[in-house]
């Protein structure tokens, strides 16, 4: 069975600094699709980023971006120049066929 | 463009109660999903709508949830009777038809159950 981890329960960073969270998956699969979703605190989780598997290129979103390294089933979002509105709760997200595997989540804090 | 709603935002009932969540889905989306997280844990799948038809509902704890879709519109999850271990946040998502995989699932701010 897929399953998707997410190591760092809790992440802080500066405004305006760059931060890093970890996503490793595990799939026997070769055509997959990866996301990361962000919650802002009381509203809804919206889509960050995009990943398919067969593409070698990282998905890039103006500040965001991802290291996608398919050997090591790994799947990092990086976020630059951090700004406060960035705070959220930040899920990795695996798909196969229609439904969503999600790790547990990482809660990153932006500090001012 | 509304996006996903559901209703209620919490709830909070007693154990061997009944409880229904409903998703209304952003108009014209074939695809409708449900999820849920129970605290600290992952968000995990329960079920897949196309249109009124369950396509895969291998997520579903137990017979006592039951969802449905009549008319391919807004969505209902029923749990009877909930227990405790149903506490947690139920999301629902909704995703256009005749666009591929990668496209996006949109979500609803999620119902939060409580039961005591």
């Amino acid at each position: 069975a897929q399953t998707v981890t997410q190591s760092q329960p809790e992440m802080s960073v500066q405004e305006a600094e760059t931060v890093t969270l970890s996503c490793t998956y595990d799939t026997s699969e070769s055509d997959y699709y990866l996301f990361w979703y962000k919650q802002p605190p009381s509203r809804q989780m919206i889509l960050v980023i995009r990943q398919e598997a067969y593409k070698q290129q990282n998905a890039t979103e103006n500040r965001f971006s991802v290291n996608f390294q398919k050997a090591a089933k790994s799947f990092s979002l990086k976020i630059s120049d951090s700004q406060l509105g960035d705070a959220a709760m930040y899920f990795c997200a695996y798909k196969l066929t229609e439904k969503l595997v999600f790790g547990k989540g990482t809660k990153l804090t932006v500090n001012p | 463009e509304a996006g996903v709603t559901q209703f209620p935002s919490h709830s909070v009932i007693e154990k061997g109660q009944t409880v229904t969540l409903r998703c209304d889905p952003i108009s014209g989306h074939d695809n409708l999903y449900w999820y849920r997280r129970v605290m600290g844990k992952e968000i995990k799948f329960l079920l897949h709508f196309v249109k009124e038809s369950k396509q895969d509902e291998s997520g579903m704890p137990n017979n006592r949830f039951l969802a449905e879709r009549t008319g391919g519109t807004y969505s209902t999850l029923k749990v009877q009777p909930a227990e405790l271990e149903d506490s947690g946040v139920y999301f629902c998502a909704s995703r256009g038809s005749g666009t591929p995989r990668t496209n996006e699932q949109f979500f609803g701010p999620g119902t939060r159950l409580t039961v005591l």
